[in-house]
């Protein structure tokens, strides 16, 4: 069965501190493979999308950056993170006929 | 223009009442269309597919106007338990997933 794992779930970090939410899927391969964000009360804000190994599109200018050095996975990261980094970030794949997230990260900067 | 937008509300509805969205997208070669749900604090999930027939599951009809480009979400006899936000997505070329900003339901006693 296909799965997707997302961790950590809860993350509280110091404001310039490093970042890296690290997203994993099993059972496919070559999955197009997601990551967003959503403010308290928001919608899904698409960071970054990823096609394939190395294959990195992003969506919006920010403080983030993500790779994917293998097939199934899907790495976020920053260098320093800032107040505004706070968020709920969720990893997600999708087939052409359902979209499957993770559990979501809930960041936390202070 | 977004290409995918929805109205994000609040809808405060009664219970029993039955309450629509809609969604409007603006790539006309999309292929696919999805209404999910997310609860607070969690990761969404599918509701149901949205085909050019229309297709019902129990209380929620959803349907899909391709010449008009928009996909909409009726819920008849809300349930309290129909409180959440209820978002809309749309397959593009190669199966990139675009998500409209939610639309938030709340059904009060």
């Amino acid at each position: 069965s296909q799965t997707i794992h997302q961790w950590p779930a809860t993350l509280v970090q110091p404001v310039g501190s490093p970042l890296s939410l690290e997203c994993t899927v099993e059972g496919t391969s070559n999955p197009n493979l997601y990551w967003y964000r959503q403010a308290a009360g928001r919608g899904l804000q698409l960071l970054f999308y990823s096609i394939g190994i190395d294959q990195i599109s992003s969506e919006v200018p920010q403080n983030l950056s993500a790779s994917r050095p293998q097939d199934r996975q899907f790495i976020l990261s920053s260098k320093k993170l800032l107040l505004s980094d706070s968020g709920f970030y969720l990893c997600a794949w999708n087939t052409n006929t359902e979209a499957f997230f993770g559990q979501g990260t809930r960041l936390t900067v202070v | 223009r977004k290409e995918v937008e929805q109205d994000p509300g609040p809808f405060n509805v009664p219970e029993g009442a039955t309450v629509a969205f809609n969604c409007t997208y603006s790539n006309s070669a999309s292929q696919s269309f999805f209404w999910y749900r997310q609860d607070c604090r969690k990761e969404p999930k599918l509701l149901m597919s949205v085909y050019s027939s229309g297709n019902e599951d129990g209380r929620f009809t959803a349907q899909l106007n391709r010449a008009s480009q928009y996909i909409s979400l009726l819920i008849r006899d809300s349930k309290l338990s129909d409180s959440a936000t209820y978002l809309c997505v749309v397959y593009n070329a190669g199966n990139m997933l675009t998500f409209g900003g939610g639309t938030r339901l709340m059904v009060k006693p």
